[in-house]
């Protein structure tokens, strides 16, 4: 197994700039995250999927879009990026509704 | 307004000797609340958890306790050792019914010396 798998490490985007971060697991957990980690902060949930086709805002949803298609799949879009999403973004997956497995996360600046 | 509190950003700690880590949350609903240790470049990874309704939990060299009425947490780490240095992030659950969301402190940075 994989585990919980994120594309790409790293990425540099201008201000403006769109992109699609992706995240896929193996396991096939229904649940799904995404979090951003700023410098000294705690992981924020920006949104989450407890299955294929339903999604839900987090805490920090504003700036950011989802799609779960599949079960394993559940991209990340940042539409017209701001210095402000510079951060680091993790995606996790969860069976039940407690423990959850994180990817190794994607560092994105915005500059 | 920080639901979950990790106040010490940092600590340090010889090997062999114990680690204390505390966290302290607000939200009377959490009914779990979890650990997570985190290296450079990497993703958090699970350490260990407890539910509301005990007051301890333990696995190998790792033990949480859990102060419900001090709304109150610390992992213990006998013995300590090198490759404990990480970043710890308590981590604290509301059970909504639907996913688990939970809600992460800031981390404490725990280096193990020699």
């Amino acid at each position: 197994n994989a585990g919980v798998t994120q594309t790409p490490k790293f990425r540099i985007l201008k201000i403006g700039q769109s992109m699609t971060l992706q995240c896929a697991q193996d396991m096939n957990h229904n649940y799904m995250y995404w979090y951003r980690q700023d410098p000294g902060m705690g992981l924020k949930l920006i949104y989450y999927s407890v299955g294929a086709g339903i999604t839900d805002k987090g805490e920090v949803p504003n700036g950011y879009n989802v799609s779960r298609s599949t079960t394993e799949d559940f991209p990340l879009r940042l539409e017209l990026a701001a210095p402000s999403q510079t951060s680091v973004y993790f995606c996790a997956s969860s069976y039940g509704r407690v423990q959850q497995y994180f990817g190794p996360g994607t560092r994105l600046t915005v500059t | 307004d920080q639901q979950v509190k990790q106040n010490s950003p940092s600590l340090s700690v010889q090997e062999g000797r114990i680690s204390i880590l505390n966290c302290d949350y607000t939200n009377s609903m959490f009914d779990y609340f979890l650990w997570y240790k985190k290296y450079p470049a990497e993703g958090p990874t699970f350490l260990i958890s407890i539910s509301s309704i005990k007051d301890k939990n333990e696995d190998g060299r790792f033990t949480v306790f859990l102060n419900k009425s001090a709304k109150h947490l610390s992992l213990h780490i006998v013995p300590s050792q090198p490759g404990d240095s990480a970043v710890y992030f308590c981590a604290a659950r509301e059970n909504t019914g639907t996913a688990s969301k939970l809600t992460f402190g800031t981390g404490t940075r725990l280096q193990v010396t020699l």
